[in-house]
């Protein structure tokens, strides 16, 4: 099992450019999540998914869109990028018999 | 809104020394608690999670305690290694998809 995958892991967009993130996870999870990671914040949820064909607002949603185009996939959408969206993004989903996130390895975008 | 703190932002200790890692929270309603741990440039890896009904859960030389009542979690380490090193990360849930972060506490593992 590969858990968690995201794609890329770096991207570097000018102002104004558009880009997705992709999140894909093979552990048949209901539940998947984007969060951004930025220094002296912490996490903080941007969207999730509680089910396949359902998507609600975090704590940050301004300036991202998501699909979840099948159980397994989740992406995050910048339709145009600012400098304020660079960050680390993470992607996670949620099952188990004790209903923990399982995190991806990150995807470091810089906004220029 | 809930808030988590953890204390202190970073630690340093010698091999060898068992320690342990504060959270605290500021809405005692909450489903659970876990503790992750990020290695740098890395993703989390989840390490404990305790339900609100659960006081401790333990994991190899890892135990993490839970007092709602207080808003407080410790996570304890014994032995520590200097493969221990890394930022440890507090996150409760309050709701269903609710998750909230501490800033972790960076910990350094002396040889």
């Amino acid at each position: 099992n590969a858990g968690v995958t995201q794609t890329p892991k770096f991207q570097v967009l000018k102002t104004g450019q558009s880009m997705t993130l992709q999140c894909a996870q093979d552990m048949n999870h209901n539940s998947m999540y984007w969060y951004r990671q930025d220094p002296g914040m912490g996490l903080r949820l941007i969207y999730y998914s509680a089910s396949e064909g359902t998507t609600d607002k975090g704590e940050v949603p301004n300036g991202y869109n998501v699909s979840r185009l099948n159980k397994r996939e989740f992406s995050l959408r910048l339709e145009s990028a600012a400098p304020s969206q660079t960050s680390v993004y993470f992607c996670a989903s949620r099952g188990g018999h004790l209903l923990a996130q399982y995190f991806g390895p990150g995807t470091r975008l810089l906004v220029l | 809104k809930q808030e988590v703190t953890q204390i202190p932002a970073a630690l340093s200790v010698p091999e060898g020394e068992n320690l342990v890692l504060n959270c605290s929270f500021t809405d005692s309603a909450i489903y659970n608690l876990q503790w992750f741990r990020q290695d740098p440039g890395k993703g989390l890896t989840s390490l404990l999670l305790i339900q609100s009904s659960q006081r401790e859960q333990t994991s190899g030389r890892l135990n993490a305690s839970l007092d709602k009542s207080s808003g407080r979690s410790t996570l304890y380490i014994a032995a520590s290694q200097p493969g221990d090193s890394a930022t440890y990360l507090c996150a409760v849930e309050g709701g269903a998809n609710n998750l909230f972060f501490g800033t972790g506490t960076r910990l350094t593992v002396i040889p």
